[in-house]
């Protein structure tokens, strides 16, 4: 199962963009690139997934490296309720696939007021 | 639309018992994972049903089972509790292939 390197926490200021990075250099050609994030007591939340093109939705954008190694996840005004744990997964598209997401530690977002 | 749901949210259990855990999937939704997630860590995939059958397993020892029923909903059953298996259990729904998994809040299990 290809692997995902995040840094284990940032932080950022109320109503400031946030760039949480992700790389993952051993990514397969079927891999999707998903995100996810958990907030305290509660079950993760999808927050975004692409392939090779950004991705933008209502949540935030995903930018995509060309050599698709890495990925940003871009929350363009983050708000207090945006501190969570962050995580970065890849997911395998095919009959092969078992469904299987593989939660790494995840990146800790703290926002300041 | 109703999402994921999970029963119980809280249990406690001693040692040595057995437990069962619930979940309902979003309408529509055919597949099933389960996940544990112990405190301070990211989930640990455990397993996943699509259509009544079991598609992956995770490292977990056999006194873990699962199963899905005609209605797509589905049970985790731990046999012989051990204190270890104290952890918030998660069960995620989806659409084969597609998207993303939409995660139920969880059952909190406390082995005493």
């Amino acid at each position: 199962d290809a692997k995902t390197t995040q840094p284990n926490s940032m932080e950022s200021n109320e109503e400031e963009p946030v760039h949480l990075p992700c790389n993952h250099s051993t990514i397969s050609g079927t891999d999707y690139i998903h995100w996810y994030r958990q907030l305290p007591s509660q079950g993760p939340e999808y927050v975004i997934h692409g392939l090779t093109s950004n991705v933008n939705n209502r949540m935030a954008s995903l930018a995509i490296a060309e050599d698709r190694k890495s990925s940003t996840l871009i929350l363009h005004r983050a708000t207090l309720r945006d501190a969570a744990v962050y995580y970065c997964i890849l997911r395998s598209r095919g009959s092969g696939n078992t469904g299987k997401l593989i939660f790494g530690q995840g990146t800790t977002l703290q926002v300041k007021p | 639309d109703a999402g994921v749901t999970q029963s119980p949210t809280h249990l406690i259990k001693t040692r040595g018992q057995h437990v069962t855990l619930r979940c309902s999937p979003i309408s529509g939704h055919k597949s099933v994972s389960w996940y544990q997630q112990v405190l301070g860590q990211g989930p640990q995939f455990i397993f996943q049903y699509y259509e009544k059958e079991e598609r992956g397993r995770g490292n977990f020892p056999d006194r873990f089972s699962a199963r899905q029923f005609p209605n797509y909903s589905s049970e985790l059953n731990v046999n012989a509790l051990l204190l270890g298996d104290s952890a918030l259990y998660l069960c995620a729904s989806s659409l084969r292939d597609i998207g993303g998994y939409t995660f139920g809040s969880g059952t909190r299990l406390t082995v005493v």
